[in-house]
């Protein structure tokens, strides 16, 4: 079975300043894509940034990019610029590739991030 | 944008009843999905439908059903509330025939159960 390790139960940034949030991942599948999933107190999940598995280049959405590396199975979160709109839980998560119904996402414990003006 | 919607923010029900939680979604998805979130365990899947009348064991399915009698409603039961089921649970949904896509997921139902 795949699981999702995120080290860094809470992390602390300055705000305009960088933050890299950590995430591991076990798996023996070769298809995959790995997702960061942000959710603020309104509780609400928003999806952040997505890899699929096959791609080379490392995904980028704005202030926010990943360093995925295949290897090491390590799929770690850069926020560049942090503002205080940042702050909020951080949810690494996987999702198999592979066939199957649904493809249910994985998740990892989370990672508290808080910005501080 | 594509809603996902429960239908309590916030429930306290005593030990022993049986409790519903209602999940609606509009964009004619036809996965969806109940988690479980608890402090430092992340989410944890109790069950997932993949179709109308579809469903699947996820990881913690014990204590749990589920119905799904038209494509956009999902509902978790609890047969009979225990307070280990005290939790925030997170309804989700997913367009299957877009192969990476992710989870669209509601705000959340906190329960409280005494």
């Amino acid at each position: 079975a795949q699981t999702v390790t995120q080290s860094q139960p809470e992390m602390s940034v300055q705000e305009a300043e960088t933050v890299t949030l950590s995430c591991t991942y076990d798996t023996s599948e070769s298809d995959y894509y790995l997702f960061w999933y942000k959710q603020p107190p309104s509780r609400q999940m928003i999806l952040v940034i997505r890899q699929e598995a096959y791609k080379q280049q490392n995904a980028t959405e704005n202030r926010f990019s990943v360093n995925f590396q295949k290897a090491a199975k390590s799929f770690s979160l850069k926020i560049s610029d942090s503002q205080l709109g940042d702050a909020a839980m951080y949810f690494c998560a996987y999702r198999s590739g592979v066939g199957g119904y649904g493809n249910k996402l994985v998740f990892g414990a989370g990672t508290i991030l808080r910005v501080k003006s | 944008d594509v809603k996902v919607t429960q239908s309590s923010r916030y429930l306290v029900k005593r030990t022993g009843e049986k409790v519903f939680l209602e999940c609606v979604q509009d964009m004619d998805h036809e996965n969806m999905f109940w988690y479980r979130q608890d402090p430092g365990l992340g989410l944890r899947l109790i069950y997932f439908s993949y179709d109308v009348k579809m469903k699947e064991k996820g990881d913690i399915p014990e204590g749990y059903s589920v119905s799904r009698e038209k494509k956009e409603r999902f509902s978790l039961i609890l047969e009979s509330a225990s307070t280990n089921q005290t939790s925030m649970y997170l309804c989700a949904s997913r367009l299957d025939r877009v192969y990476g896509n992710g989870y669209t997921f509601g705000s959340g139902t906190r329960l409280t159960v005494v």
